[in-house]
């Protein structure tokens, strides 16, 4: 089993449409979790950032943790076609340990 | 400020050549990483420089790879020789990680595109 897994897609929704991206993960020392975002043949960039379980809200996007599943997920409120990229999910244990494990990644295609 | 800066951006080059990735950390900051992207395997750690030392090189496919921080502003990652099974995007990170501080950033290069035939 895989450490990090994120279903690769692709996923296709209309502008405006509300988008769930999720990831699950097995390390249980896992503590702090990301979600990068990547435009085609562009670096990652990181878009939240969250420690522990619960929820974080930045304008049109939300993090959430829950721990207890293992479970990660973002969700985009009014989706905008400036939204397609690929998101990936990744998660440190942190301590000295600075290694982040990504997931593959998901594309997400917002259409006009 | 300038972000983190690679070069070259796409090298196409023969097996067996040697290959040469450099970057450019965001100066200040005092950790370097290099990456792998593949389509199969997604974005994989090679190594992890601190303070211009590696720290964690567990992700080096194996010894035709190579890489040295000099200085606090330059890294190379080098091939050699390089095989097909190589080409991939290399993407070089920095961060700024100070002993029990908050988990920081990792900033990422536009990545370097290489292709070995």
């Amino acid at each position: 089993q895989k450490e990090v897994e994120q279903d690769p897609g692709p996923l296709s929704v209309p502008e405006g449409a509300i988008v769930s991206l999720n990831c699950t993960y097995s390390n249980s020392a896992f503590q702090y979790f990301m979600w990068y975002r990547q435009y085609s043949r562009k670096g990652p960039e990181l878009l939240m950032y969250t420690y522990s379980s619960g929820n974080k809200e930045d304008g049109r996007f939300t993090a959430q943790v829950d721990k207890s599943s293992k479970y990660i997920s973002l969700f985009i409120r009014d989706s905008q076609p400036s939204d397609s990229a690929t998101y990936l999910c990744a998660m440190t244990s942190g301590g000295s340990n600075y290694k982040l494990t990504f997931g593959k990644g998901t594309l997400l295609t917002v259409n006009p | 400020d300038a972000g983190v800066i690679q070069s070259p951006r796409h090298e196409v080059t023969e097996m067996g050549q040697e290959v040469t990735l450099r970057c450019k950390p965001i100066s200040g900051h005092n950790s370097l990483f290099w990456y792998r992207q593949t389509m199969m395997r997604g974005l994989e750690l090679l190594i992890y420089f601190n303070n211009n030392v590696p720290i964690d090189d567990s992700g080096m496919p194996e010894d035709r790879f190579s890489a040295k921080m000099p200085n606090a502003s330059f890294s190379t990652l080098k091939i050699q020789p390089s095989e097909p099974r190589d080409s991939a995007v290399y993407f070089c990170a920095s961060s700024l990680i100070l002993a029990g501080g908050p988990r920081e950033t990792q900033y990422f290069g536009p990545g370097t595109r290489l292709l070995v035939l």
